[in-house]
């Protein structure tokens, strides 16, 4: 079972940053949080990861709390290719374990 | 290549026919997987490889789903007997072992049965 809660969708203007809400009450200290995407007809694309502390790349932000309870992905300056779903996983530091996925968040960008 | 290839994009398979299924990994990638997605859900997770390993297959629906790997790099995923319910994208993702890297999926196989 995912370990993750997420709202089904949500909406963004394009332009605007687009905040995306993750809860992992249930984490443990040796989990990573994941974010993967997924447009329609493709697999799903990794975005970022952190373990505790904040993290940005090219494509986006991840703000962890300090309990790690919860997280934000943060795409900046959403644009139209940004529509997708959004997934939110947590997974254990060691190893190459599977990936548990859940319903995920859909995003559209709005023009 | 620079991604994960699986082949064939789409496949239409009769009830009862037999489907193989294949992935070409990142080169150098140990670590394999293959996830089901039904329509509007998310990915689920079917079995996992660490090079020609098997070492997880408990997603595997029933024993008509074999995968296999047999010289650590392409894998093959075949179904025996389809039926319906078998009706999905197929994925596959491949990862280097060190757990900082995300993994890289492919762009699926979307299996119809008829």
């Amino acid at each position: 079972d995912a370990k993750t809660t997420q709202p089904p969708s949500m909406d963004c203007a394009e332009g605007r940053a687009a905040n995306l809400p993750c809860n992992h009450s249930t984490i443990s200290g040796n989990e990573y949080v994941y974010w993967y995407r997924q447009i329609h007809s493709q697999g799903p694309q990794y975005i970022i990861h952190g373990l505790k502390n904040n993290e940005t790349n090219e494509m986006a932000s991840l703000i962890i709390t300090e309990d790690r309870k919860s997280s934000t992905l943060i795409l900046p300056h959403a644009t139209l290719r940004d529509t997708a779903v959004y997934y939110c996983i947590v997974r254990p530091i060691q190893g190459a374990q599977k990936l548990v996925f859940g319903q995920g968040t859909r995003l559209t960008i709005n023009p | 290549g620079a991604g994960v290839s699986q082949s064939p994009r789409y496949k239409v398979a009769k009830r009862g026919q037999d489907v193989a299924l294949r992935c070409d990994p990142i080169s150098g990638h140990v670590s394999l997987f293959w996830y089901q997605q039904a329509l509007g859900q998310g990915p689920e997770f079917l079995t996992y490889f660490q090079n020609e390993a098997q070492l997880d297959k408990s997603g595997l629906p029933s024993d008509r789903f074999f995968a296999e790997r047999p010289e650590g790099s392409v894998s093959t995923l075949k179904i025996q007997r389809t039926q319906q319910e078998d009706s999905a994208v197929y994925l596959c993702a491949s990862v280097r072992d060190r757990p900082k890297y995300g993994y890289t999926f492919g762009s699926g196989t979307r299996l119809t049965v008829v």
